[in-house]
């Protein structure tokens, strides 16, 4: 069973408003993601880092950030939430230097911005 | 570039069925990793397989079944004897062994819809 918690499960939030969605894992991995997933199922990768102070963006241009000042903890942060940002978010981990190790899932962040 | 095709957006099935969803991938890589994950209505992507480029045995745990074809660049999952448990979303990935900075991240296929009925 992997260990890694997202936070909240739910949200749904004004226009305008600033939000962090919690990422936190267990396992010491060093390697975290962010994953949007639109309701057509597919899943594009938004920010990912490999160690603390490492953040890189995906493939799918996002207005989020991302941090990464510790090691368990990967938050991601809207400055200003928009209707187009109403999505699920998933975040995963996976060990470093192991080549091929699968990424593990939290339970996602469904965010809906009204 | 890495792409992963799942051509079945959706599959309904009666239970007790057998079902296989196909995955197709394209990469330049020889050495890669194809996955399979499963998605159940709470949300969470949970791993079912992992296979390297260079293990083209199939594999057989309990109901599922893996059967991978470098010749045809697919990786495809049946499910035998079907139960409504199953009935998820099944997402097919690729990642790549080494290649600078996105090393070890993942490509995910579109995903297709498996529901089960009783």
């Amino acid at each position: 069973e992997a260990d890694i918690y997202q936070t909240p499960r739910y949200l749904v939030i004004g226009t305008g408003k600033k939000i962090t969605l919690e990422c936190s894992q267990t396992m010491g991995h060093d390697k975290m993601y962010w994953y949007q997933q639109d309701p057509g199922m597919e899943l594009h990768l938004i920010h990912y880092s490999y160690g603390v102070n490492s953040t890189e963006k995906g493939d799918l241009s996002s207005e989020s950030t991302v941090s990464r000042i510790r090691t368990e903890h990967f938050p991601l942060t809207l400055e200003s939430a928009r209707p187009s940002h109403t999505s699920q978010y998933l975040c995963a981990s996976s060990a470093l230097g192991a080549l091929g190790t699968e990424a593990f899932f939290g339970q996602g962040t469904r965010l809906t911005v009204v | 570039a890495q792409k992963v095709t799942q051509a079945q957006t959706e599959i309904s099935v009666v239970e007790k069925e057998d079902v296989t969803l196909d995955c197709v991938y394209e990469t330049r890589d020889t050495t890669y990793y194809l996955f399979w994950y499963k998605q159940p209505p709470s949300g969470e992507l949970v791993f079912l397989i992992r296979r390297n480029s260079f293990d083209e045995q199939n594999e057989i745990s309990g109901r599922y079944s893996w059967n991978f074809q470098k010749s045809t660049s697919s990786f495809n999952f049946t499910i035998t004897a079907s139960q409504v448990v199953d009935s998820a979303v099944y997402f097919c990935a690729l990642s790549e062994a080494a290649r600078g900075s996105t090393l070890g991240r993942l490509y995910f296929g579109r995903g297709t819809q498996l529901t089960v009925w009783p």
